[in-house]
């Protein structure tokens, strides 16, 4: 099974801050990898796919890229609604893997 | 617009069985593949499985935890997606989610999920 190693696992951030989270992939899958944004008790909602390709709707402070091993979702500033859990999936293979999951607190 | 509605969680004992149900609308169901996704309490999310469309053969994937224990189907007259889970265990307490994917292009994985439906598996 490939694993999706995602880091940090949380941190703390102020509104208006630049926020980098990263998944790293134990081979190459391409561009075969989501961001997810989960709210506390909330459903999942999909926010990249493929990568880098914005979901319709989400607001383009939302931004990913990196394609191989090695990927970005990136906050370029941070809104109070923005405060959440994210999660990356790969799914260039089966099973697919989410990250472990990056909490994103206010500081 | 699209919805899903999962139902059928509930406690079972630890080797009980229970039968999840995800109905859709607003979309070809159809057309789509259809994955569910679990989450334990205060963890993680977890590929469950899935169930691909017609023209690929109905066919299924599951996830290793899973295998042999889950059933994956689906009834397109009707709009909707089922998990049959025998012989659970503890660890397979969780909310469980149903998801769309995958229709025409393998990018599309997950853009739309139900609301989740809690199983809860104790003594």
């Amino acid at each position: 099974d490939i694993q999706v190693t995602q880091s940090p696992s949380a941190m703390s951030a102020s509104v208006g801050d630049r926020v980098t989270i990263t998944c790293r992939a134990s081979q190459g899958i391409g561009n075969n990898l989501a961001w997810f944004q989960q709210k506390s008790g909330k459903v999942p909602k999909r926010l990249i796919y493929a990568a880098s390709s914005l979901q319709s709707g989400v607001p383009s402070r939302f931004s990913g890229s990196g394609s191989g091993t090695e990927f970005t979702l990136t906050i370029s500033s941070l809104q109070p609604e923005d405060f959440a859990t994210y999660y990356c999936l790969q799914h260039n293979t089966y099973p697919p893997t989410f990250g472990q999951g990056t909490k994103v607190e206010i500081k | 617009e699209v919805e899903l509605v999962e139902s059928g969680g509930g406690l079972v004992q630890p080797g009980g069985s229970l039968r999840l149900s995800c109905a859709a609308s607003g979309f070809v169901f159809s057309d789509y593949y259809m994955d569910w996704v679990r989450q334990a309490p205060g963890k993680g999310l977890e590929w469950v499985g899935r169930m691909r469309d017609k023209a690929n053969g109905y066919t299924t994937e599951y996830a290793a935890s899973v295998k042999g224990r889950f059933t994956i189907s689906r009834d397109d007259s009707k709009n909707s997606l089922y998990l049959d889970m025998d012989n659970l265990k503890t660890d397979d307490t969780a909310v469980y989610f149903c998801g769309r994917s995958v229709s025409g292009s393998w990018s599309n994985w997950l853009d739309s999920w139900g609301q989740g439906t809690l199983v809860s598996v104790s003594s």
